[in-house]
């Protein structure tokens, strides 16, 4: 069965600081994973995905993350922390079959501090 | 760019109402979805559809029904509120070759 931890529910960093926000994996296949974004009082959106080819993947925003199978981990970094970062940030993974549903972790809430 | 809509940002019900939410998306999407959100839970599957008067439900679908009657509408129903159902509620799409989904900006339902 597919699921997703997220480590911290709150992550604390001052702006300009390294972000990084924690999510391990666990998928009988070989996974499809997704990090979003919800701002407040806002629906998700989509950061990055990985599905398959090289495991750093870049997204929106600066943000970044890599594919460790051996981990099972696809952790979300961003060299620099701005104030607009400040948000709740949600891995999932796919579980597969014909509709591809995610499964999602419970959120990082990030605050960025001045 | 791919929009979701849901009809109502804040909605607030008396138990034992029945409730309509209502999605809709514009790109042809075959696949919707509706997921509730509450805090330190994280987003939990009630429903989705995989294509018109097609549905299945997902990890919460008590209390809660679904209708697809058009593939572009996707409605979630409570059929008699109770507090319990007070929450932020997600809709979201995606086509058959797209790994990812759209979000609606949710409804937050209060039940009182």
């Amino acid at each position: 069965a597919q699921s997703v931890t997220q480590l911290g529910s709150h992550v604390s960093v001052s702006e300009g600081a390294l972000v990084l926000l924690r999510c391990n994996y666990s998928s009988s296949v070989p996974p499809y994973l997704f990090w979003y974004v919800q701002y407040p009082n806002q629906g998700l959106q989509l950061l990055l995905k990985y599905t398959t080819g090289a495991t750093l993947v870049k997204g929106i925003n600066g943000f970044e993350a890599e594919f460790k199978k051996s981990e099972t981990s696809f952790h979300l970094t961003k060299p620099s922390a701005h104030m607009s970062d400040a948000a709740e940030y949600f891995c999932a993974v796919r579980v597969p079959g014909a509709t591809n549903k995610l499964i999602f972790g419970t959120g990082t809430l990030l605050a960025v501090q001045p | 760019d791919v929009k979701v809509t849901q009809s109502s940002r804040y909605l607030v019900k008396r138990t034992g109402e029945k409730v309509f939410l209502e999605c809709v998306q514009d790109m042809d999407h075959e696949n919707m979805f509706w997921y509730r959100q509450d805090p330190g839970l994280g987003l939990r599957l009630i429903y989705f559809s995989y294509d018109v008067k097609m549905k299945e439900k997902g990890d919460i679908p008590e209390g809660y029904s679904v209708s697809r009657e058009k593939k572009e509408r996707f409605s979630l129903i409570l059929e008699s509120a109770s507090t319990n159902q007070t929450s932020m509620y997600l809709c979201a799409s995606r086509s058959g070759g797209n790994y990812g989904y759209t979000f609606g900006s949710g409804t937050r339902l209060t039940v009182v």
